[in-house]
């Protein structure tokens, strides 16, 4: 498996500010994954981040919201922007392995919007 | 729209008992399929994956698999308390760079000592 941290873990936001959202892994991947998980929910694609091009956001989520950096194979980072409270959720990033055809899951950055 | 369906429960077993978790999906094309399992507050991790028709089996835990009825299954024996949790069904689609999980709602799982 791979190694994934994920800062800040925890965070108390202002209503229209925005948090950027850091994700390291140990092993270089290609493919990376930024999920929302709202309350009772389960897990909602944000958006797919591949090193070397642009962010493929899925239906619903556009990049001026969650823009989304992907400068090399250990790193990505996703910013939530002008924040309300309907953004507080659990923020996962994860990573592709493909010799191991599957996913893991960072730790999850829990952010509340107040 | 490709789906995944789960029983959200929540599924109630004594401790001990046999647990039997429930998927189907839509994508007769989808090849990969992955059972996770995530603690309250917590996030996912990965129980088991599996490709082939079939039963797939690691531990206390059997995946079983028949593309024919589009549905995978999660068997948990001797379960235990330690197993309550939500446990998540994801169908791999797409290919290349396109590739991604579509997940269930999940299913709440309460074993009772």
């Amino acid at each position: 498996s791979a190694v994934i941290s994920q800062k800040p873990s925890r965070d108390i936001c202002q209503r229209g500010t925005s948090l950027t959202i850091q994700c390291q892994v140990d092993s270089q991947v290609t493919m990376m994954f930024w999920y929302r998980q709202q309350p009772g929910q389960s897990l909602t694609l944000i958006a797919t981040a591949n090193q070397g091009s642009e962010a493929t956001y899925e239906s619903g989520f556009v990049i001026d919201k969650f823009p989304i950096s992907r400068p090399n194979l250990t790193f990505s980072t996703l910013t939530v922007s002008n924040m309300s409270p309907e953004d507080s959720s659990i923020y996962l990033c994860s990573v592709s392995l493909e010799l191991r055809n599957t996913i893991y899951f960072g730790e999850g950055s829990w952010l509340t919007v107040v | 729209q490709k789906e995944v369906e789960q029983n959200s429960g929540p599924l109630s077993v004594p401790e001990g008992a046999i647990a039997s978790l429930n998927c189907t999906y839509s994508d007769r094309g989808s090849q990969s399929f992955f059972w996770y399992r995530q603690y309250s507050g917590k996030s996912p991790e990965l129980i088991m994956s599996i490709y082939s028709n079939g039963d797939k089996e690691d531990g206390r835990f059997t995946a079983q698999l028949n593309k024919a009825s589009q549905y995978v299954s999660l068997l948990i024996r001797d379960s235990q308390p330690s197993d309550s949790a939500t446990y998540l069904c994801a169908v791999r689609v797409g290919a290349g760079n396109n590739r991604k999980l579509i997940w269930g709602l999940g299913t709440s799982l309460a074993v009772n000592p």
